[in-house]
């Protein structure tokens, strides 16, 4: 059973424009993290979210989490050819020692 | 601090063929889990610890064994090698739900790519 669904699958646009990934669930997390991994490494963190409705932003990447704490969105501003990369969602419940992600967004910014 | 160390990088087995793959960290977390990633797909957890001594299944533990001797390190092992194990192999550890206030901020490893034949 897919807990975190992410979408688009796929996305490939033009560096200046910008975007939005969404991660959505049935199911209600105590906290949110998004990943991002390069071809060849592992995932890297880059946000976690853990109270409903937060936002938070870091630098042109915007994160939010849904009020019922149930999905989440990355928008991202005037991509850059650097920010291609597969981006991940996961979720997190508290005391149950592992996580659950999405299948994640393959972002590719063409210059 | 290495982080979370994997070893080995590249690996080619035989059908029917067994192996342990390496991980360790050294940021003293309690947990530590690991994951595999096929083309096209995210993260499957396939076994996590949530500290030494204590093991539990993932979504696919079915092929695989772990083991958590010490807080440092966590072994998977593929007892009789299938194509379909085929895979890049991440381990990532964290703190704990209660230290880590419910977030578990994974770290992971650089993944080990394994070739079944």
């Amino acid at each position: 059973t897919q807990l975190l669904e992410q979408s688009p699958q796929f996305l490939s646009i033009q560096e200046g424009e910008n975007l939005t990934v969404y991660c959505n669930s049935s199911s209600v997390f105590s906290s949110l993290q998004w990943y991002r991994q390069e071809p060849g490494e592992g995932p890297v963190l880059l946000v976690t979210v853990v109270t409903g409705g937060e936002v938070k932003k870091l630098k042109r990447l915007t994160f939010q989490f849904g009020d019922a704490r149930k999905d989440s969105s990355l928008h991202i501003t005037a991509a850059q050819p650097g920010d291609t990369g597969l981006y991940l969602c996961a979720g997190a419940r508290t005391n149950a020692g592992k996580s659950t992600f999405g299948d994640g967004t393959t972002l590719t910014v063409k210059p | 601090n290495a982080g979370v160390t994997q070893t080995p990088k590249f690996q080619v087995l035989k059908t029917g063929q067994s192996m342990t793959l390496q991980c360790a960290q050294d940021m003293n977390h309690e947990y530590m889990s690991w994951y595999r990633q096929d083309p096209g797909m995210g993260l499957r957890l396939i076994h996590y610890s949530v500290g030494a001594g204590i093991t539990d299944q993932g979504e696919v533990p079915n092929g695989y064994n772990v083991s958590r001797s010490t807080t440092e390190d966590f072994p998977l092992r593929l007892l009789s090698a299938a194509p379909s194990q085929t895979s890049v192999y991440f381990c990532a550890s964290s703190y704990s739900i209660r230290r880590d206030r419910g977030r578990n901020e994974q770290f992971f490893g650089p993944g080990t790519r394994l070739t079944v034949l």
